[in-house]
């Protein structure tokens, strides 16, 4: 699900079934990165954060995963549910800075 | 009990003229944004207003100026409309202690 190219990148999954977005980030300065969700009509919603000194950080049936060698974030929804479908964002935060750079997004659909 | 607010939520408005849209936050929050959100979904950093220091991107015309009259409140005025300018504009504020944001719901904004 990294967002490349014109077109907004899309996930579609089964109801129950558990789903991973990916982003790859782009400064290996950044140190705190953040998940948001976008449903249709709304604002982005903030999920769940993880600093550069953690790789995991696990919130209710949502699992962010941070890979600094390679400069990837993950997002691990467990038991996809028809309300998660939404599109979804990573941030990057650099230490010092309170200005995010937000990535392409992914478009999750969850079919019942 | 609404965080992030702005008005309107739609402007449908002619090319050339004039127009405002408002945010309020509730958060007591120190920083406040404006993001532009293209057709593909993409969120662009307009402005970034932190104790009345105005971080600009760049890219956005001078046709682009937000206004604070004070800590809770960042307007933002848009100066002879151009059919490129039709996108949703977000409203978001953060603390100064973590950088996760606060969006409000969005202003669509289309030109015609």
């Amino acid at each position: 699900g990294e967002s490349v190219g014109l077109h907004l990148p899309t996930l579609s999954v089964q109801e129950g079934d558990n789903s991973i977005i990916n982003c790859a980030y782009s400064n290996s300065a950044s140190d705190y990165f953040i998940w948001y969700k976008q449903e249709s009509g709304k604002g982005p919603q903030f999920i769940i954060d993880i600093r550069s000194n953690m790789d995991k950080r696990q919130g209710q049936r949502v699992t962010v995963l941070l890979n600094k060698t390679v400069k990837h974030l993950s997002l691990q929804i467990a038991a996809t549910q028809p309300g998660d479908s939404a599109v979804y964002f990573c941030a990057e935060n650099i230490g010092g800075s309170y200005i995010p750079t937000f990535g392409r997004g992914t478009s999750l659909i969850v079919h019942p | 009990d609404t965080a992030v607010s702005q008005t309107p939520k739609y402007l449908v408005t002619q090319m050339g003229n004039d127009k405002s849209i408002k945010c309020e936050q509730n958060l007591g929050h120190d920083t406040m944004y404006w993001y532009k959100q293209d057709s593909k979904k993409f969120l662009k950093i307009m402005f970034s207003y932190n104790n009345k220091e105005l971080i600009i991107n760049e890219t956005v015309p001078n046709r682009f100026s937000p206004k604070s009259p004070d800590k809770a409140h960042l307007n933002l005025h848009i100066n002879s409309l151009e059919l490129g300018d039709s996108a949703v504009y977000f409203c978001a504020s953060s603390s100064g202690i973590t950088p996760g944001q606060y969006f409000g719901p969005g202003t669509r904004l289309t030109v015609t």
